[in-house]
């Protein structure tokens, strides 16, 4: 069964910094790209960053680029957002999700973690 | 960025009404486009994908259609448990943006 789980979210004073993981399994993980989707409270779905199955190219929404920084240890078959310099608007729920087909990126969702808190204030 | 345009952004229905939710995109996404519901606090979940095909587990009572910039789902027979709200989603390009959502509650 494939499955996806998020950790590391919480609260964070603006300007600081904080690391979210994704745990997948149930895949051939370094098959697939795997990306970031936030939920503001009460607000739509905002894509936030991608990577590809080898790691060595990612892609971000231009909110967050320059701060955010996704990556992945395919040994571990986790996914990792590094978010630095955060703000008030990062404030959200965060999803880890796999995309459905391998080998690309532009392709749909079709597995999505529960997702992880983020806050930030001070 | 290819922007999506849901509409409507409320909409109120009975059971067993047929609803029907529309989303356009600013340029020509061919058939690149998928539907999810999302219920509060849960994670999306897949319905449709490219356009049309739906997804595994998903109830015939709900299909897409639509190509280049105008595409449409259409839930019929709505039943209780598809009390919710739906994102539209484009991956024409590895940048991929989302619908505003369309929430469907009870009239």
């Amino acid at each position: 069964e494939v499955q996806v789980l998020e950790s590391g979210g919480g609260l964070v004073q603006p300007g600081w910094s904080l690391r979210l993981s994704c745990a997948a399994s149930g895949f051939n993980f370094d098959n697939y790209a795997m990306t970031w989707v936030r939920q503001a409270p009460g607000k739509g779905l905002q894509w936030v960053a991608g990577i590809n199955g080898g790691g060595d190219y990612s892609y971000y929404t231009d909110s967050v680029k320059g701060r955010f920084i996704i990556s992945r240890d395919n040994s571990q078959n986790t996914v990792h957002l590094q978010m630095n310099i955060v703000r008030p608007e990062d404030t959200a729920t965060y999803f880890c999700a796999k995309y459905a087909r391998p080998l690309t990126g532009s392709t749909h969702i079709d597995k999505w973690g529960r997702g992880t808190v983020v806050t930030v204030s001070s | 960025d290819i922007q999506m345009t849901q509409s409507p952004s409320t909409l109120s229905a009975s059971v067993g009404d047929r609803v029907t939710i529309n989303c356009r995109a600013s340029e020509n996404i061919f058939e690149y486009v998928a539907w999810y519901q999302q219920k509060p606090g849960r994670a999306p979940r897949l319905l449709i994908y490219d356009a049309s095909t739906l997804g595994s587990g998903v109830p015939s009572r709900f299909s897409g259609s639509g190509s280049e910039t105008d595409f449409t789902l259409v839930i019929t027979n709505l039943q209780p448990d598809d009390f919710a709200t739906y994102y539209c989603q484009q991956y024409d390009t590895y940048f991929v943006t989302f619908g505003q959502g369309t929430k469907v509650d009870v009239k």
